[in-house]
C-alpha cells in the first residue's frame, strides 16, 4: 500500500541553525501538508500547498518556514534559523484530490529537537 | 466553541468495549475522521465518517455521527492492548483541507 514517508525520523540541531525536513507523498497526490505536534499537545496545522504554491498557511508559519517541492516526488520543509520552541514532531500529509473533502495521509514524522 | 473537543483519557479492560467521544465545530465538514497515533509514531488513518451518514461500521471498529450535536464517537469492540494509542478526530475546515485536531483521548487497555 501507498504510505508517505519522512527523513530523518529525528533531527537534532543547534538553535540558529538551519534545518531542512524531508518527504515523499503518495505518488498520484496533488496536495501536500505539513503539520506539527509539540510534545504533549494537538496537532496543529502549518501550511497546505498546491500547484507549486502555498494555498494556505497558519500564524506558525512566519518567514522562519519554507516549503518547497524540488522534483516530482519530494516535499521539503525548511526552518531557517531555528529556536528552541521549534522543537517538535513534524509530520507530512497528502492527499489525492480536493482537499476538503479527501483524506489526508500522514507520514511517520521527524522528531526535531533543537538544543 | 471553536474547538475540537475529546476527553483526555479512557481505561478500558481487554474484551470490553471502548466509546470516544468527539464534539466538532463545523457542522458543514463533508468528513469527519479518526486518526490513531501509537506511541513514538506517527497519525495513521483509523476510518472516517461522511457527514451524510450517522453510522460506519469497519470490522471491530464503529462510528457514530449526530450531526445535530456536532457530536462523533468511535467504539471498538473486543479491545485489546494493541488498541493502547491516543486517538484523535480531525474535521477540514472550509479552507484548503486543514485538519483540525482534537487534543487526543488516551486510551490504555489494562489485562
Amino acid at each position: 500500500e501507498p504510505e508517505v514517508t519522512q527523513t530523518p525520523s529525528h533531527q537534532v540541531t543547534q538553535m540558529g541553525q538551519e534545518v531542512i525536513l524531508r518527504c515523499v507523498p503518495i505518488s498520484n497526490h496533488l496536495y501536500f501538508y505539513w503539520y506539527r505536534q509539540i510534545l504533549g499537545q494537538k496537532v496543529e496545522f502549518l501550511v497546505s500547498f498546491y500547484n507549486n504554491e502555498i494555498s494556505e498557511k497558519s500564524e506558525i508559519f512566519d518567514d522562519q518556514f519554507s516549503v518547497e517541492r524540488p522534483d516530482g516526488s519530494n516535499f521539503t520543509l525548511k526552518i531557517r534559523s531555528t529556536k528552541l520552541e521549534d522543537s517538535a514532531m513534524y509530520f507530512c500529509a497528502s492527499s489525492e484530490d480536493n482537499p476538503s473533502t479527501d483524506t489526508q495521509y500522514f507520514g511517520p514524522g521527524t522528531r526535531l529537537t533543537v538544543l | 466553541g471553536e474547538d475540537v473537543e475529546q476527553s483526555l483519557f479512557l481505561s478500558v479492560r481487554e474484551g470490553d468495549s471502548s466509546v470516544i467521544n468527539c464534539t466538532y465545530t463545523d457542522s458543514s465538514s463533508t468528513y469527519l475522521y479518526w486518526y490513531k497515533q501509537e506511541p513514538g509514531a506517527g497519525l495513521q488513518l483509523l476510518t472516517y465518517i461522511f457527514s451524510n451518514m450517522d453510522m460506519k461500521q469497519d470490522q471491530r471498529l464503529t462510528v457514530l455521527l449526530n450531526k445535530k450535536d456536532k457530536h462523533l464517537s468511535l467504539r471498538i469492540a473486543d479491545t485489546q492492548t494493541g488498541d493502547s494509542a491516543i486517538y484523535f478526530c480531525a474535521e477540514p475546515l472550509k479552507s484548503w483541507g486543514k485538519l483540525q485536531f482534537g487534543a487526543g483521548t488516551q486510551v490504555v487497555v489494562t489485562p
